[in-house]
Protein backbone atom coordinates (compact mmCIF):
# COMPACT_ATOMS: atom_id res chain seq x y z
CA UNK A 1 0.00 0.00 0.00
CA UNK A 2 1.47 2.92 -1.07
CA UNK A 3 -0.44 5.62 1.41
CA UNK A 4 -3.50 8.10 0.69
CA UNK A 5 -3.37 9.00 -3.14
CA UNK A 6 -5.45 12.11 -4.04
CA UNK A 7 -5.74 13.19 -7.86
CA UNK A 8 -5.41 15.91 -8.98
CA UNK A 9 -2.61 17.91 -7.68
CA UNK A 10 -3.51 20.98 -9.08
CA UNK A 11 -6.67 22.13 -10.67
CA UNK A 12 -7.20 25.51 -12.04
CA UNK A 13 -10.57 26.17 -13.10
CA UNK A 14 -12.90 29.06 -13.99
CA UNK A 15 -15.39 30.34 -11.88
CA UNK A 16 -18.54 28.89 -12.18
CA UNK A 17 -17.02 25.50 -12.99
CA UNK A 18 -17.77 22.39 -11.67
CA UNK A 19 -14.58 20.30 -10.09
CA UNK A 20 -14.49 16.94 -8.67
CA UNK A 21 -11.99 15.39 -6.94
CA UNK A 22 -11.13 11.74 -6.08
CA UNK A 23 -9.02 10.13 -2.71
CA UNK A 24 -7.72 6.28 -2.24
CA UNK A 25 -7.21 5.86 0.81
CA UNK A 26 -5.36 3.39 2.76
CA UNK A 27 -7.18 -0.08 2.25
CA UNK A 28 -7.36 -0.92 5.72
CA UNK A 29 -8.76 2.25 6.91
CA UNK A 30 -12.62 2.24 7.30
CA UNK A 31 -12.42 6.15 7.96
CA UNK A 32 -12.16 8.45 5.78
CA UNK A 33 -11.91 12.42 6.21
CA UNK A 34 -12.26 15.74 3.66
CA UNK A 35 -10.45 19.01 5.26
CA UNK A 36 -9.51 22.03 3.42
CA UNK A 37 -6.27 24.46 4.29
CA UNK A 38 -5.58 27.69 3.50
CA UNK A 39 -1.76 28.86 3.44
CA UNK A 40 -0.39 29.06 6.80
CA UNK A 41 -3.65 27.53 8.54
CA UNK A 42 -4.81 24.60 10.32
CA UNK A 43 -7.04 22.08 7.87
CA UNK A 44 -10.86 22.84 8.29
CA UNK A 45 -12.54 19.82 8.95
CA UNK A 46 -15.42 19.19 6.15
CA UNK A 47 -16.89 15.80 6.26
CA UNK A 48 -16.16 12.17 7.21
CA UNK A 49 -16.99 8.64 6.14
CA UNK A 50 -17.20 5.42 7.89
CA UNK A 51 -17.34 2.91 4.95
CA UNK A 52 -19.86 4.03 2.75
CA UNK A 53 -21.80 5.94 5.20
CA UNK A 54 -21.38 9.61 5.50
CA UNK A 55 -21.40 10.45 9.04
CA UNK A 56 -21.02 14.41 9.20
CA UNK A 57 -20.64 17.27 7.39
CA UNK A 58 -19.78 20.29 8.28
CA UNK A 59 -21.60 23.82 8.28
CA UNK A 60 -19.30 25.00 5.98
CA UNK A 61 -19.66 23.03 3.68
CA UNK A 62 -22.42 24.65 1.34
CA UNK A 63 -25.25 23.12 -0.59
CA UNK A 64 -22.59 23.43 -3.34
CA UNK A 65 -20.07 21.17 -2.16
CA UNK A 66 -20.94 17.21 -2.10
CA UNK A 67 -18.66 14.31 -1.42
CA UNK A 68 -19.10 10.11 -1.98
CA UNK A 69 -17.62 7.22 -1.17
CA UNK A 70 -19.98 4.93 -3.11
CA UNK A 71 -18.51 1.52 -2.21
CA UNK A 72 -16.23 2.45 1.11
CA UNK A 73 -13.18 2.56 -1.16
CA UNK A 74 -12.39 5.99 -2.87
CA UNK A 75 -14.38 8.97 -2.26
CA UNK A 76 -14.72 11.63 -4.24
CA UNK A 77 -15.19 15.95 -3.75
CA UNK A 78 -17.14 17.37 -5.99
CA UNK A 79 -17.53 21.30 -5.83
CA UNK A 80 -20.25 23.14 -8.16
CA UNK A 81 -20.19 26.58 -9.44
CA UNK A 82 -16.89 27.24 -7.86
CA UNK A 83 -16.39 30.61 -6.40
CA UNK A 84 -12.96 32.11 -5.86
CA UNK A 85 -13.50 31.85 -2.12
CA UNK A 86 -13.49 28.19 -2.62
CA UNK A 87 -9.69 28.22 -3.38
CA UNK A 88 -7.72 26.33 -0.80
CA UNK A 89 -5.78 22.90 -0.42
CA UNK A 90 -7.88 20.16 -0.61
CA UNK A 91 -6.67 17.12 2.29
CA UNK A 92 -7.95 13.91 2.35
CA UNK A 93 -7.09 11.75 4.84
CA UNK A 94 -7.81 8.25 6.57
CA UNK A 95 -7.38 6.34 9.69
CA UNK A 96 -8.96 2.94 11.34
CA UNK A 97 -12.05 3.74 13.22
CA UNK A 98 -13.56 2.41 16.59
CA UNK A 99 -14.35 4.08 20.04
CA UNK A 100 -10.96 5.47 20.82
CA UNK A 101 -10.56 8.75 19.32
CA UNK A 102 -6.29 8.36 19.46
CA UNK A 103 -6.10 6.95 15.80
CA UNK A 104 -3.54 8.75 13.96
CA UNK A 105 -4.39 10.43 10.31
CA UNK A 106 -2.59 9.28 7.32
CA UNK A 107 -2.88 12.58 4.87
CA UNK A 108 -2.93 12.79 1.19
CA UNK A 109 -0.55 15.21 -0.74
CA UNK A 110 -3.78 17.43 -1.32
CA UNK A 111 -5.29 19.24 -3.94
CA UNK A 112 -4.67 22.67 -4.99
CA UNK A 113 -7.26 24.38 -6.30
CA UNK A 114 -7.50 27.82 -7.85
CA UNK A 115 -10.66 29.48 -8.65
CA UNK A 116 -9.72 32.58 -11.14
CA UNK B 1 -17.36 24.87 19.07
CA UNK B 2 -13.83 23.43 20.09
CA UNK B 3 -10.52 25.59 19.11
CA UNK B 4 -7.51 25.05 19.37
CA UNK B 5 -4.99 28.02 19.71
CA UNK B 6 -1.16 27.54 18.94
CA UNK B 7 1.64 30.27 19.90
CA UNK B 8 3.74 31.33 18.63
CA UNK B 9 2.30 31.62 14.87
CA UNK B 10 5.39 32.03 13.61
CA UNK B 11 9.30 31.53 14.70
CA UNK B 12 12.59 31.80 12.99
CA UNK B 13 15.72 30.72 14.81
CA UNK B 14 19.14 29.75 14.44
CA UNK B 15 20.35 25.99 13.86
CA UNK B 16 21.61 24.73 17.49
CA UNK B 17 18.98 27.14 19.02
CA UNK B 18 15.75 25.34 21.85
CA UNK B 19 12.24 26.26 20.79
CA UNK B 20 9.10 25.24 22.15
CA UNK B 21 5.77 25.29 20.90
CA UNK B 22 1.66 25.78 23.07
CA UNK B 23 -1.24 24.66 22.08
CA UNK B 24 -4.25 25.50 24.00
CA UNK B 25 -7.94 25.33 24.20
CA UNK B 26 -10.76 25.88 26.75
CA UNK B 27 -12.22 21.79 25.90
CA UNK B 28 -10.97 19.04 27.33
CA UNK B 29 -10.01 16.51 24.79
CA UNK B 30 -9.63 12.90 24.83
CA UNK B 31 -5.94 12.73 22.87
CA UNK B 32 -3.75 15.29 21.78
CA UNK B 33 -1.55 14.91 18.59
CA UNK B 34 0.90 16.50 16.80
CA UNK B 35 1.60 16.91 12.84
CA UNK B 36 4.60 18.27 10.68
CA UNK B 37 3.82 19.72 6.81
CA UNK B 38 5.63 20.91 4.61
CA UNK B 39 5.06 23.39 1.46
CA UNK B 40 3.18 21.45 -0.81
CA UNK B 41 2.41 17.79 1.21
CA UNK B 42 0.18 16.57 3.53
CA UNK B 43 0.52 16.89 6.82
CA UNK B 44 1.97 14.06 8.66
CA UNK B 45 2.06 12.88 12.20
CA UNK B 46 4.72 13.08 14.80
CA UNK B 47 3.10 11.50 17.94
CA UNK B 48 -0.42 10.72 20.08
CA UNK B 49 -0.71 11.38 23.32
CA UNK B 50 -3.56 10.10 25.63
CA UNK B 51 -3.07 10.71 29.04
CA UNK B 52 -3.12 14.03 31.21
CA UNK B 53 0.57 14.54 31.77
CA UNK B 54 1.73 11.94 29.68
CA UNK B 55 5.66 13.04 28.16
CA UNK B 56 6.49 11.53 25.00
CA UNK B 57 10.11 11.75 23.42
CA UNK B 58 10.53 11.62 19.63
CA UNK B 59 14.82 12.00 19.03
CA UNK B 60 14.76 15.89 19.39
CA UNK B 61 11.31 16.20 20.19
CA UNK B 62 9.59 16.29 23.39
CA UNK B 63 5.52 16.46 23.69
CA UNK B 64 3.58 17.00 26.78
CA UNK B 65 -0.18 16.90 27.56
CA UNK B 66 -1.68 18.87 29.94
CA UNK B 67 -2.97 17.35 33.45
CA UNK B 68 -6.43 18.87 32.34
CA UNK B 69 -6.11 17.59 28.64
CA UNK B 70 -6.84 21.00 27.70
CA UNK B 71 -3.55 22.08 26.45
CA UNK B 72 -0.32 20.77 24.81
CA UNK B 73 3.57 21.53 23.99
CA UNK B 74 6.39 20.53 21.78
CA UNK B 75 9.60 21.58 22.56
CA UNK B 76 12.60 21.09 20.28
CA UNK B 77 16.26 20.74 21.52
CA UNK B 78 19.07 21.81 19.06
CA UNK B 79 17.11 22.89 16.20
CA UNK B 80 17.89 21.58 12.97
CA UNK B 81 17.56 23.08 9.17
CA UNK B 82 15.04 20.18 8.59
CA UNK B 83 12.96 20.93 11.38
CA UNK B 84 11.27 23.73 9.04
CA UNK B 85 8.02 23.29 8.43
CA UNK B 86 3.88 24.47 9.90
CA UNK B 87 3.57 22.17 13.34
CA UNK B 88 0.19 21.41 13.87
CA UNK B 89 -1.80 20.12 17.09
CA UNK B 90 -4.90 18.39 16.91
CA UNK B 91 -7.34 17.52 19.34
CA UNK B 92 -9.82 14.49 19.50
CA UNK B 93 -12.94 13.25 21.49
CA UNK B 94 -14.01 9.98 22.55
CA UNK B 95 -17.16 9.16 20.34
CA UNK B 96 -16.49 11.78 18.01
CA UNK B 97 -15.38 9.64 15.26
CA UNK B 98 -11.95 10.15 15.61
CA UNK B 99 -12.76 13.61 13.92
CA UNK B 100 -9.48 16.23 14.88
CA UNK B 101 -10.18 19.42 15.67
CA UNK B 102 -6.64 21.12 14.29
CA UNK B 103 -5.06 23.95 15.81
CA UNK B 104 -4.17 27.16 14.29
CA UNK B 105 -0.77 26.63 13.28
CA UNK B 106 3.09 27.33 13.72
CA UNK B 107 5.61 28.02 11.16
CA UNK B 108 8.98 27.56 12.23
CA UNK B 109 11.85 28.33 10.02
CA UNK B 110 15.01 27.24 11.22
CA UNK B 111 18.23 28.95 9.66
CA UNK B 112 21.84 28.37 9.56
Amino acid sequence: DTGVSQDPRHKITKRGQNVTFRCDPISEHNRLYWYRQTLGQGPEFLTYFQNEAQLEKSRLLSDRFSAERPKGSFSTLEIQRTEQGDSAMYLCASSLGGQRSNYGYTFGSGTRLTVV
Amino acid sequence: TQLLEQSPQFLSIQEGENLTVYCNSSSVFSSLQWYRQEPGEGPVLLVTVVTGGEVKKLKRLTFQFGDARKDSSLHITAAQTGDTGLYLCAGGITGGGNKLTFGTGTQLKVEL
